[in-house]
C-alpha cells in the first residue's frame, strides 16, 4: 500500500493562477481531509469528506473548493490563487468517520504564490 | 468552539534531560479525543497517542508518557531521558463530533518545537 499520495511536491503560482492539489489513498478510508500548515502554526482544517459525493467545511475555507467523486481520491481546488494561501498543504485519511480514529497524513504540497 | 493551547513555543534541553510539553484544551463536548503527533525535521506528521474523553488512565510508551487530566483540561507529553532524535515539533490535538456528519472535525494546537542538544 503506498498509503496517502500528494502531487505536487512543492509548486510555485503566480496570484490569480488557478490549480489542484491531488491527493490519493489506497487503504479504501471513508473519511479524508486537508489541512494548511502556516508557519509557526498547527493544522487548521480546510475541507473534509465523510465518503464519495459528501464533504463539509472546515475552519479555514475560503479560497478552497473541493469535490470527492472516489473513494480514493480527494482533490483540492484553488480557485484564484493569493499569497495569503502561501503555506504547506496536507491530505489525510481515517477508516471511517474520523472521530476518534488515527488520521495518516500525506507528506505535503508546500505551496508558494508570487 | 473547540480550542487546543500549547504554551511552549520552543524549548531546549540536553540529551539525557526530561521534558514535559503542556497542553490544554476547550471543548463543550463530553465525548471527543486527544492526540499527540510528532513532526521531524522531514516534515511528514507521526501519530503518538490517541485518548478519548473517557479514559483518564495515564499511559506509559517506552521513553514517552502522557498524563491526561479532564479536571484541568490538560493532556500533557512527557519524554524521559530525552534524545536528540526527539527533536521535532510536536503537535496536540482534540477532535469533536460534527453534529451534520456525525463525523470528526480535529482542532490543532500551534505546537511546540523541542530541540534536544548533545
Amino acid at each position: 500500500n503506498a498509503g496517502v499520495t500528494q502531487t505536487p511536491k512543492f509548486q510555485v503560482l503566480k496570484t490569480g493562477q488557478s490549480m489542484t492539489l491531488q491527493c490519493a489513498q489506497d487503504m479504501n478510508h471513508e473519511y479524508m481531509s486537508w489541512y494548511r500548515q502556516d508557519p509557526g502554526m498547527g493544522l487548521r482544517l480546510i475541507h473534509y469528506s465523510v465518503g464519495a459525493g459528501i464533504t463539509d467545511q472546515g475552519e479555514v475555507p475560503n479560497g478552497y473548493n473541493v469535490s470527492r467523486s472516489t473513494t480514493e481520491d480527494f482533490p483540492l481546488r484553488l480557485l484564484s490563487a493569493a499569497p495569503s494561501q502561501t503555506s504547506v498543504y496536507f491530505c489525510a485519511s481515517s477508516p471511517t468517520q474520523g472521530l476518534g480514529e488515527t488520521q495518516y497524513f500525506g507528506p505535503g504540497t508546500r505551496l508558494l504564490v508570487l | 468552539a473547540q480550542k487546543v493551547t500549547q504554551a511552549q513555543t520552543e524549548i531546549s534541553v540536553v540529551e539525557k534531560e526530561d521534558v514535559t510539553l503542556d497542553c490544554v484544551y476547550e471543548t463543550r463536548d463530553t465525548t471527543y479525543y486527544l492526540f499527540w503527533y510528532k513532526q521531524p525535521p522531514s516534515g511528514e506528521l507521526v501519530f503518538l497517542i490517541r485518548r478519548n474523553s473517557f479514559d483518564e488512565q495515564n499511559e506509559i510508551s517506552g521513553r514517552y508518557s502522557w498524563n491526561f487530566q479532564k479536571s484541568t483540561s490538560s493532556f500533557n507529553f512527557t519524554i524521559t531521558a530525552s534524545q536528540v532524535v526527539d527533536s521535532a515539533v510536536y503537535f496536540c490535538a482534540l477532535s469533536e463530533p460534527t453534529y451534520n456528519t456525525n463525523a470528526g472535525k480535529s482542532t490543532f494546537g500551534d505546537g511546540t518545537t523541542l530541540t534536544v542538544k548533545p
